[in-house]
């Protein structure tokens, strides 16, 4: 079964633009979660969605937004991008009747310059 | 807020030694607790989980944690460790109220020498 699929792997954009970063989620499983992996940081949780409905957020600004498609695909946007979203902004993804335990993507790296 | 704290930012052994990495959280409810590696150049892999029942879990790669509630910790442990678990780990929980969410302690990165 192929695992967590992110896209694209790797991201330069420069302050102020908008950024789209998708997500496939393990076939079968409908819940999809986010998070962010900073040095300074480290791994935080954006949000979930389950579906197509956001189910759970994290602590971050409205310029972070995601979404869920019928087929469990999820995608997340950042608004107005600042140099501090530089990170590694991680997918995973759980089957319902195994919610806790989530299964991670490699990540995509954005670069903000 | 809830915490996940992990002791050690890096720990140097050397191959045969025993492993013991700490961790920490502050909660005082029902929590699930995890402990996930990332190998270097791979993605995040979890190594063992607890929900409920017998504290000591046992997980891949011959890696074992042992949940002990009095003192809210969920220590990672490894009886001799080998050049190829040289990674980071993460140990990490979900609270039961706020649904799958994990949090995340710092990570301690393991350095292995052959």
């Amino acid at each position: 079964k192929a695992g967590v699929t992110q896209t694209p792997r790797y991201l330069i954009k420069t302050r102020g633009q908008q950024v789209t970063l998708s997500c496939s989620p393990i076939s079968g499983h409908r819940s999809v979660s986010w998070y962010q992996q900073t040095p300074g940081q480290g791994l935080q949780f954006l949000f979930e969605y389950f579906s197509e409905t956001q189910r759970n957020k994290g602590n971050f600004p409205g310029r972070f937004s995601g979404r869920q498609f019928s087929n469990s695909r999820s995608e997340m946007n950042v608004s107005t991008l600042e140099l501090g979203d530089s990170a590694l902004y991680l997918c995973a993804s759980s089957f319902e009747t195994n919610p806790e335990t989530q299964y991670f993507g490699p990540g995509t790296r954005l670069l903000v310059l | 807020a809830q915490s996940v704290s992990q002791h050690n930012h890096h720990v140097i052994l050397s191959e045969a030694a025993s492993l013991e990495l700490g961790c920490n959280y502050s909660y005082g409810g029902t929590v699930n607790l995890f402990w996930y590696v990332q190998y270097p150049g791979q993605h995040l892999q979890l190594l063992l989980k607890y929900f409920s029942g017998d504290p000591l879990v046992k997980g891949i790669k011959g890696f074992e944690a042992e949940f002990i509630k009095s003192k809210f910790s969920f220590n990672l442990r490894k009886p001799s460790v080998q050049w190829s678990d040289t990674a980071e780990y993460f140990c990490a929980v979900t609270l039961n109220q706020a649904g799958t969410a994990l949090i995340f302690g710092k990570g301690t990165t393991l350095s292995v020498s052959s």
